[in-house]
């Protein structure tokens, strides 16, 4: 089966840096999403990894360690409208099936 | 991208009614897929719906509880049957387009179940 294990929340100051980790089992890996939901909304897509290393989108970066099952999302120069649940997700099986993490409830403060 | 639309938006049921929840996209997609968030939780695949065939489920879901319709490339529907108060949580579709890992998500539906 799928698992993949976030920290539940992290509390991070406006303007700094924080890193959300994900470490995942899985068969048939293709790649880590990952995904932002603010409260009473959907999903919304961030960032893609099917190789390791490093992508940055913005203000997002993502990486991946495909040899430690592992990634993580970093996001800087927080800001309080960044206050959300971030998912990652693997994507795996011949029909880009994806499964969800737990979750991570960032709170950005002050 | 996709946009996607879901209807009912919310609805609050009575016990062993069923509901059924639209989804409609803007463009054509081999697969649509149904998940489940209740409140706080991750979400939960309860099944992939591809036009043409019967609907893949997840374990832990069924067909005769949650019967889905593909009828064409832009369309398509999840029922919850014969609801109880643990139905309740949010019900979301989503599609992923050609060559992509992206899945896109409607708005969902909030089924409050009484």
């Amino acid at each position: 089966g799928q698992s993949l294990e976030q920290p539940s929340e992290v509390t991070a100051v406006e303007g700094a840096i924080v890193q959300i980790n994900c470490t995942y089992q899985t068969s048939g890996f293709y790649g880590l999403s990952w995904y932002q939901q603010h409260d009473g909304g959907a999903p919304t897509f961030l960032s893609y990894n099917a190789l390791d290393g490093l992508e940055e989108t913005g203000r997002f970066s993502s990486f991946l360690s495909r040899s430690d099952s592992y990634g993580y999302l970093l996001l800087q120069e927080l800001q309080m409208k960044d206050s959300a649940s971030y998912f990652c997700a693997v994507n795996s099986g011949g029909y880009q099936k994806v499964t969800f993490g737990t979750g991570t409830k960032l709170q950005v403060i002050p | 991208s996709a946009v996607i639309s879901q209807k009912p938006s919310r609805d609050i049921c009575q016990r062993g009614t069923s509901l059924t929840i639209q989804c409609q996209v803007d463009s054509q997609v081999t697969m649509m897929f149904w998940y489940r968030q209740q409140p706080g939780q991750s979400l939960t695949l309860i099944a992939t719906a591809n036009q043409g065939s019967e609907a893949t489920y997840e374990s832990g879901f069924v067909i005769d509880k949650f019967p889905i319709s593909r009828p064409n490339l832009t369309f398509s529907t999840l029922t919850v049957s014969n609801m109880s108060p643990e139905d309740s949580s949010i019900y979301l579709c989503s599609v992923v387009l050609q060559g992509g890992g992206t899945q896109y998500f409607g708005p969902g539906t909030r089924l409050t179940v009484l």
